[in-house]
C-alpha cells in the first residue's frame, strides 16, 4: 500500500496555464509538505501544513496556492505557469510537526512548462 | 550563506571501499540531522537519522555528528554498486533544509 501518493506523475503544459497536483497520505500523519527539486537537483521546502493549517510558506510566489481539505490530503494549485516552474514537485508527510520526526516522500510529479 | 553544505561530488569509489560524505550546517541550534538517498528519477529515501553527538551505525552505514563543529558525515562501508545514488544531507528545524547532494558512483 502506497504511503504517500501523488497525481499526476508527469505533467506537461503550456506557459500561462493553470494546473493542480494532488497528494494523499495514508499514514495517519498530521503534517504534510511540498518540496520543489529544480534542474540542479536542489530540493527546497515550499509549504507545510499541520492539521490542515498552513505553518510554513517559504516566500513562494502567490501563483502557488496549497490547499488541505483534510489532514490526509495536500494539493498544490499553480496559476499562470512559467518556464521556471519546470521542476519535480515532491509531497511529504511526517507524524507531527516535530524536528525529530522522519519525513516520508511521495514519488514526485515532474512538471514541464513549454 | 547556504544553510547546509555538502562536499562537492561526484564521488567515485571502487566496490568494497568506504565512501565518505561530509556536510556542514549553519544553524548552531539545529537538533536533528538526516541522510537521504535518492536514486535517479526517484524520491528521497531516509537512510539515517542522528540527533546526538557521536556515531550511529546501521548496517553498512555510519552517521557521525559533531555539533560543536556543526558537522555531519556519512560513511558507507563495503560499498556496493547498488549504493550508486545521490546522497542528501538534511537538517530538520520543523522543515527540512537540504544540501545540494553528493552523487556517489560505485565502480564494480
Amino acid at each position: 500500500d502506497t504511503a504517500v501518493s501523488q497525481t499526476p506523475k508527469y505533467l506537461v503544459t503550456q506557459m500561462g496555464n493553470d494546473k493542480s497536483i494532488k497528494c494523499e497520505q495514508n499514514l495517519g500523519h498530521d503534517t504534510m509538505y511540498w518540496y520543489k527539486q529544480d534542474s540542479k537537483k536542489f530540493l527546497k521546502i515550499m509549504f507545510s501544513y499541520n492539521n490542515k493549517e498552513l505553518i510554513i510558506n517559504e516566500t513562494v510566489p502567490n501563483r502557488f496556492s496549497p490547499k488541505s481539505p483534510d489532514k490526509a490530503h495536500l494539493n498544490l494549485h499553480i496559476n499562470s505557469l512559467e518556464l521556471g516552474d519546470s521542476a519535480v514537485y515532491f509531497c511529504a508527510s511526517s507524524q507531527r510537526q516535530d524536528p525529530l520526526n522522519e519525513q516520508f516522500f511521495g514519488p514526485g510529479t515532474r512538471l514541464t512548462v513549454l | 550563506q547556504k544553510e547546509v553544505e555538502q562536499n562537492s561530488g561526484p564521488l567515485s569509489v571502487p566496490e568494497g571501499a568506504i565512501a565518505s560524505l561530509n556536510c556542514t550546517y549553519s544553524d548552531r541550534g539545529s537538533q536533528s540531522f538526516f541522510w537521504y538517498r535518492q536514486y535517479s528519477g526517484k524520491s528521497p529515501e531516509l537512510i539515517m537519522s542522528i540527533y546526538s553527538n557521536g556515531d550511529k551505525e546501521d548496517g553498512r552505514f555510519t552517521a557521525q555528528l559533531n555539533k560543536a563543529s556543526q558537522y555531519v558525515s556519512l560513511l558507507i562501508r563495503d560499498s556496493q554498486p547498488s549504493d550508486s545514488a545521490t546522497y542528501l544531507c538534511a537538517v530538520n528545524d520543523y522543515k527540512l533544509s537540504f544540501g545540494a547532494g553528493t552523487t556517489v558512483t560505485v565502480r564494480a
